[in-house]
């Protein structure tokens, strides 16, 4: 079975504080995505990486970076978090564009920002 | 950009009630997929519909997608407490690594 895991399930921050949120991938996927969840908004697309080192914008990238330097490892990075940023953090990954490209999802991470 | 709209938002049904949740997208898509998301939990994959026009089915779940490949529907055959959750679709357009969720349809069911 494939494994997505994200380094925390709840997380408090302060406004301003960089913040990271990891997400690790067991079966060799080479996309990786990061997603928000908020109530009647959905999943929407922050960043997603479909090989090491390569990354592209989704839907809402203004306030995030992230970084794949490992295959298997995805970050997300606020740079200054700020309270808007409060939410539902989830990661995925999916094997190919082409193929089989489910996305497998980690637990997720909630973020509250003070 | 592309668009996946999804209705009803939410729907609250009698166990025993059938349900269906429709997406619609703006633009033509390569596949579509739909995910179940229980309440707590992280969105779980279900199906992937490919071929205009195409019906699966898993139990008591109907998936469609339309022939033009702009819409789909998931309907659930008399639903049980085990059904209540999010669905979502999901659509893929031509070989863009992006999926575009819909917004999902939480269902609840009355025992």
């Amino acid at each position: 079975d494939v494994k997505v895991t994200q380094s925390s399930r709840y997380l408090v921050k302060r406004t301003g504080e960089k913040v990271f949120l990891e997400c690790v991938q067991d079966m060799d996927h080479e996309n990786m995505f990061w997603y928000r969840q908020d109530p009647g908004l959905g999943l929407r697309l922050i960043y997603f990486s479909y090989d090491v080192k390569m990354k592209e914008k989704g839907d809402i990238p203004e306030g995030y970076s992230v970084s794949r330097e490992k295959k298997e490892r995805f970050s997300l990075i606020l740079e200054s978090a700020s309270t808007n940023q409060t939410s539902m953090y989830l990661c995925a990954s999916s094997l190919s564009p082409t193929g089989a490209d489910t996305q497998y999802f980690g637990p997720g991470t909630r973020l509250t920002v003070l | 950009g592309q668009q996946v709209m999804q209705i009803p938002q939410y729907q609250h049904v009698q166990e025993g009630e059938d349900f269906t949740t429709y997406c619609n997208s703006s633009t033509t898509l390569s596949n579509i997929q739909w995910y179940k998301q229980r309440p707590g939990g992280h969105p779980v994959f279900l199906i992937q519909l490919v071929k205009s026009g195409e019906v699966k089915k898993q139990k008591r779940l109907t998936f469609q997608f339309g022939e033009a490949k702009k819409n789909s529907s998931l309907h659930i055959t008399a639903t049980q407490t085990t059904d209540v959750g999010t669905y979502f679709c999901a659509g893929k357009r031509g070989s863009n690594y992006k999926l575009t969720f819909g917004k999902g349809t939480l269902l609840t069911v009355n025992p």
